[in-house]
């Protein structure tokens, strides 16, 4: 059954490193979101994609984030460098935009920076 | 952007009874409102979409129901059972009906 599938799932860096996570949206489905989730902020939008192309990136912080889909199958989401602070669980969802925004979620990649 | 406030503390209930969340928003009163469940470690879950003129919404034991005086909808889990224990979060689109903000969510737990 076709879902989302995040990669890594866990992943442990120092601060300073480059951390890249990746997404494989559902085939077919032409918008993908990018969140992150803490316990004191909740799930928050950090950039969205319609076709490819980048919506709304808002939510990122600019000087240190990137995000990006080279092709229909796979998104990313850079972090570089990391800090402490951006531990958390990152999302990514993939939707149709005809579909009134339900959002199908992959497992998620808990990144820990120390 | 909308504001939305769902209970921050856990609801524990025994099983077989029924479980009721709330979501609350404070701006404008979008078309429709979607709710999602989240089990620990997974991603969220679509479970039901209720818009604006439905008033109430049914699927096997949810019931959904929306209420744009109020700015309220209510989730409820009739006949609850442990398997229902999980975060619930309501979620609203934003103005441009691309994207959603989601609430913090409510833990339930159903205890047998």
């Amino acid at each position: 059954d076709a879902r989302v599938t995040q990669t890594p799932r866990h992943k442990v860096t120092e601060m300073g490193q480059e951390v890249t996570m990746r997404c494989q949206p559902i085939l077919g489905h032409n918008t993908v979101f990018w969140y992150r989730q803490t316990m004191m902020q909740g799930l928050e939008l950090l950039a969205y994609f319609r076709n490819r192309a980048p919506l709304d990136d808002s939510g990122m912080p600019k000087d240190r984030f990137s995000a990006e889909m080279p092709d229909a199958t796979l998104a990313t989401l850079k972090i570089q460098p990391s800090e402490p602070r951006d531990s958390a669980v990152y999302f990514c969802a993939s939707g149709l935009s005809y579909r009134a925004g339900e959002q199908f979620f992959g497992p998620g990649t808990r990144l820990t920076v120390l | 952007s909308q504001k939305i406030e769902q209970n921050s503390e856990a609801l524990n209930i025994q099983e077989g009874k029924t479980a009721t969340l709330t979501c609350n928003y404070t701006n404008y009163s979008p078309a429709y409102l979607q709710w999602y469940r989240q089990d620990p470690g997974r991603g969220p879950v679509f479970l039901l979409l209720i818009r604006e003129n439905e008033k109430e919404k049914r699927k096997e034991r949810l019931k959904v129901t929306f209420d744009t005086t109020l700015k309220q909808s209510l989730f409820h889990i009739t006949a609850s059972q442990p398997a229902d224990s999980a975060t619930y979060l309501c979620a609203l689109p934003n103005s441009g009906y691309s994207t959603l903000t989601f609430g913090k969510g409510t833990m339930l737990l159903v205890s047998p």
